[in-house]
């Protein structure tokens, strides 16, 4: 069955820290792996989009990478701020003909307290 | 700046009224999509458009909810009759799938539906 896992479900975190978020993917065949992040109230905004022969991109403070061969991703957010509190969410594209079949993960709640 | 727009934002209505949410893609997206977001599920597929045709609507109640893209810049989600169980708050996205590689997603503000 195809699923997407995140974990931690939730975390709180101290401004300016650092913090890594895991997604861990059950997907086939897999076309591309995306971070979505939510603020409270609003639609999801994509941070990155990693294809296959990609093992790292960043956006800012936030670096994903992707090893394919673990089926892993991580978020890994540098310098933590208030604005960063937020549900990151992981999305794995099924490569099927249509090339729209997202599976999503239920996201990871991140707050960053001052 | 191109965004996805949705209305109504807000929509509080009783049991067994019909309900239509609106969406207007980014123009220039082939793609677009209506996912229903609750605490429990997370974010769920209802029904996605491929140049206004419906490709999959799997995800949706079909004796209650109905999905049409009248014109390239509509598209509606339609519950009849509305139950509780329906309150959450829809999503409409939009995206450009060349190929068989779907680009960026951009979603909209989203509504948030309550029936009581």
């Amino acid at each position: 069955k195809n699923q997407v896992e995140q974990s931690p479900q939730s975390l709180i975190i101290l401004e300016g820290k650092n913090c890594t978020l895991q997604c861990n993917y059950t997907v086939n065949p897999f076309s591309n792996l995306r971070w979505y992040k939510q603020d409270t109230g609003r639609g999801p905004v994509s941070l990155t989009i990693m294809t296959f022969s990609e093992n790292t991109k960043s956006n800012g403070r936030y670096t994903a990478t992707l090893d394919a061969d673990t089926k892993q991703s991580s978020l890994h957010i540098t310098a933590s701020q208030l604005s960063d509190s937020a549900s990151y969410i992981c999305v794995v594209s099924q490569g099927d003909q249509a090339g729209t079949a997202l599976i999503f993960g239920k996201g990871t709640t991140l707050s960053v307290s001052s | 700046d191109a965004r996805v727009t949705q209305t109504p934002r807000h929509k509080v209505t009783e049991m067994g009224q019909e309900v239509t949410m609106r969406c207007q893609p980014i123009l220039g997206h082939n793609t677009v999509f209506w996912y229903r977001q609750t605490m429990m599920q997370g974010l769920e597929l209802l029904a996605y458009f491929r140049n206004r045709a419906p490709l999959d609507d799997s995800g949706m109640p079909k004796d209650r909810f109905s999905a049409e893209m009248p014109d390239a810049t509509l598209a509606t989600l339609k519950i009849q009759p509305s139950e509780p169980r329906d309150s959450a708050v829809y999503f409409c996205a939009s995206g450009l799938v060349l190929g068989r590689a779907l680009g960026e997603q951009y979603f909209g503000p989203g509504t948030r539906l309550t029936v009581t």
